[in-house]
This record gives structure tokens, C-alpha cells and sequence, in this order.
């Protein structure tokens, strides 16, 4: 059964702190990928990355770095957390190639005060 | 550039009724793929259904199925014999293909759909 997990379900940090985001999945997909929700704005893609060790960015990737040094694990990283990064993070996954669904994990709900 | 347009941002249906969850898209290119996710409060995304472009049929998975207007450029889902389950926000979502080793999403605003007893 396809899995994708992520290291909390809730996190409260302080602004100016680094905060780190994990993402692991156990279904030996290629390509992961970090977004956002926010309400009434839908998911915004950050950060993906296709190999390990490759990364992209998304389409809002200010403020956020990324690190994947094995296939099975991706990493969200807010280097100095602000408040305007309280969001929903929702980490994903899939095959490589042209085809394929994205698989989600239950999400990580960040507060930043 | 990518878009996809879901004009309903509530649906009420009751329950054992089906229930149509509109959604269009704008794209240039001939090859993309059209996906459906649900996400019930808990917060996670969960796959439904996916239809391809040049896919001749409308995708049926269970009691979900596409409704794919390819001229139109919709691409509804149908959820057929409603439960109360399925109570969550839905969100549609296109990638255009081919890629080059990544697949990136363009998701809707969402609708969130509400059964009733």
C-alpha cells in the first residue's frame, strides 16, 4: 500500500527559528514534492525534486530550502520561520516519467508565532 | 500557463443521490493529465481518479467517474450514490505531459461537498 509520512502532524515555533519539515515515503518513487495550502489560495508547489540529491523550485520557493540525500527522504526547511509561513505543508510522491498520480502524506499544520 | 477553474466552492447533496463536482482547465499543450483528490478534514490528499488526454474514455474508479469534455475542456467528477463519507473538500488538478522526469500539478481552489442524512 503506497505511504507517504511526515515527521509531525502539528508544529508551533517561534518566529526566527529554523524549522525542519520531513517527508518519507516507502514506495521507491523518483519524484517528491513540498506545497502549501492556504485557504482560498488552493496548493502552491515549493520545492521538488526528481532524483536524489536534485531539486527544483515550485512556484513559491522564497524563504524555504530543500534537501533530499536519499530516495526515500525529502526535507522542507524554513531557514528563519516567519509568520507568514503558517500554513498547511502537504509533502507528496510519485513514479518518475509522464504518467502517475501524486501520493500525499497527512500533512504537517504549522503555526509560527 | 496552467489553469484550473472550479466555480462551485460548496456542493450539498443528500445521501444515496449522485452529485456532479465541476471543474475546467486551460491549457495549451496537447498532452496533460487530469486528476481528482479529495481531502477530508483529517487534512490529508487521497487520489481518486485520473484521465488522460488523448484517453478515449471517461475514467470510472468505483463510484467516482470523469466526465471529460475534451472540447470544452472540462473535466468533471461524479460521485455516484453519495455517502456520508464524502464530506471533504475535492480539488481537481492537471499536469501537463510529457515531463522531464518531474510532474508538476496545478490544483483548483476546491469544492467542498457536504452530504446530508
Amino acid at each position: 500500500d503506497v505511504k507517504v509520512t511526515q515527521s509531525s502532524r502539528y508544529l508551533v515555533k517561534r518566529t526566527g527559528e529554523k524549522v525542519f519539515l520531513e517527508c518519507v515515503q516507502d514506495m521507491d518513487h523518483e519524484n517528491m514534492f513540498w506545497y502549501r495550502q492556504d485557504p482560498g489560495l488552493g496548493l502552491r508547489l515549493i520545492y521538488f525534486s526528481y532524483d536524489v540529491k536534485m531539486k527544483e523550485k515550485g512556484d513559491i520557493p522564497e524563504g524555504y530550502s530543500v534537501s533530499r540525500e536519499k530516495k526515500e527522504r525529502f526535507s522542507l526547511i524554513l531557514e528563519s520561520a516567519s509568520t507568514n509561513q503558517t500554513s498547511m505543508y502537504l509533502c507528496a510522491s510519485s513514479l518518475g516519467g509522464g504518467a502517475g498520480a501524486q501520493y500525499f502524506g497527512p500533512g504537517t499544520r504549522l503555526l509560527v508565532l | 500557463a496552467q489553469k484550473i477553474t472550479q466555480t462551485q466552492p460548496g456542493m450539498f447533496v443528500q445521501e444515496k443521490e449522485a452529485v456532479t463536482l465541476d471543474c475546467t482547465y486551460d491549457t495549451s499543450d496537447p498532452s496533460y493529465g487530469l486528476f481528482w483528490y479529495k481531502q477530508p478534514s483529517s487534512g490529508e490528499m487521497i487520489f481518486l481518479i485520473y484521465q488522460g488526454s488523448y484517453d478515449q474514455q471517461n475514467a470510472t474508479e468505483g463510484r467516482y467517474s470523469l466526465n471529460f469534455q475534451k472540447a470544452r475542456k472540462s473535466a468533471n467528477l461524479v460521485i455516484s450514490a453519495s455517502q456520508l463519507g464524502d464530506s471533504a473538500m475535492y480539488f481537481c488538478a492537471m499536469r501537463e505531459l510529457p515531463g522531464i522526469g518531474f510532474q508538476k500539478l496545478v490544483f483548483g481552489t476546491g469544492t467542498r461537498l457536504l452530504v446530508s442524512p
